[in-house]
């Protein structure tokens, strides 16, 4: 079993739906959750960032963690053809330097 | 201005050969990464380098040599290519010891072993 679990998709939904990203893990060490952004031929990007359980949200994106289920989530609202890109969850006890990242999952947001 | 970069951004090369993928970080950082992407894009970590000291070292073939010059930059070099070695490469940096530090990446390397 992988330390965290990824959905790879693909993940296809029309405009303005919301969509939700999910990441399941198996350390209970884990307390930082990150979410990234990569978009085709580039470098992952930073897109949320969230300390042990809650929620976090920035603009149309809302980060979840819940860490009882070992689960964390990212919700994207009213989805732009620009959010197309895969998305990886990363997480890590302590640190970046044992960041362990998700497959990632791939979406498309349809015009 | 590019926070990390590395070159060359495609590499092309045919088995056996030796190259060499370089970066450079105008972050301050202290720490840098070398990490790898493969086509099912799983994103592993190689290298761990911090203040030019190897901090991490995963299960990576000894072909696989990263030498830090000085704390800005990281660079990897690859002896003897394999076709198993085709993927992207991808350089990052943190500034590490600080609760919740996060990785800044690299445009990455897609490195193409014919």
């Amino acid at each position: 079993q992988k330390e965290v679990e990824q959905d790879p998709g693909p993940l296809s939904v029309p405009e303005g739906a919301i969509v939700s990203l999910n990441c399941t893990y198996s350390n209970s060490a884990f307390q930082y959750f990150m979410w990234y952004r990569q978009y085709s031929r580039k470098g992952p990007e930073l897109l949320m960032y969230t300390y042990s359980s809650g929620n976090k949200e920035d603009g149309r994106f809302t980060a979840q963690v819940d860490k009882s289920s070992k689960y964390i989530s990212l919700f994207i609202r009213d989805s732009q053809p620009s959010d197309s890109a895969t998305y990886l969850c990363a997480m890590s006890p302590r640190g970046a330097q044992k960041l362990v990242f998700g497959q990632g999952t791939r979406l498309t947001i349809n015009p | 201005d590019t926070a990390v970069s590395q070159t060359p951004k495609y590499l092309v090369t045919q088995m056996g050969n030796d190259k060499s993928i370089k970066c450079e970080q105008n972050l301050g950082h202290d720490t840098m990464y070398w990490y790898k992407q493969d086509s099912k894009k799983f994103l592993k970590i190689m290298f761990s380098y911090n203040n030019k000291e190897l901090i991490i070292n995963e299960t990576v073939p000894n072909r696989f040599s990263p030498k830090s010059p000085d704390k800005a930059h990281l660079n990897l070099h690859i002896n003897s290519l394999e076709l198993g070695d085709s993927a992207v490469y991808f350089c990052a940096s943190s500034q590490e010891y600080l609760a919740g530090n996060t990785i800044y990446f690299g445009e990455g390397s897609w490195l193409t072993v014919v």
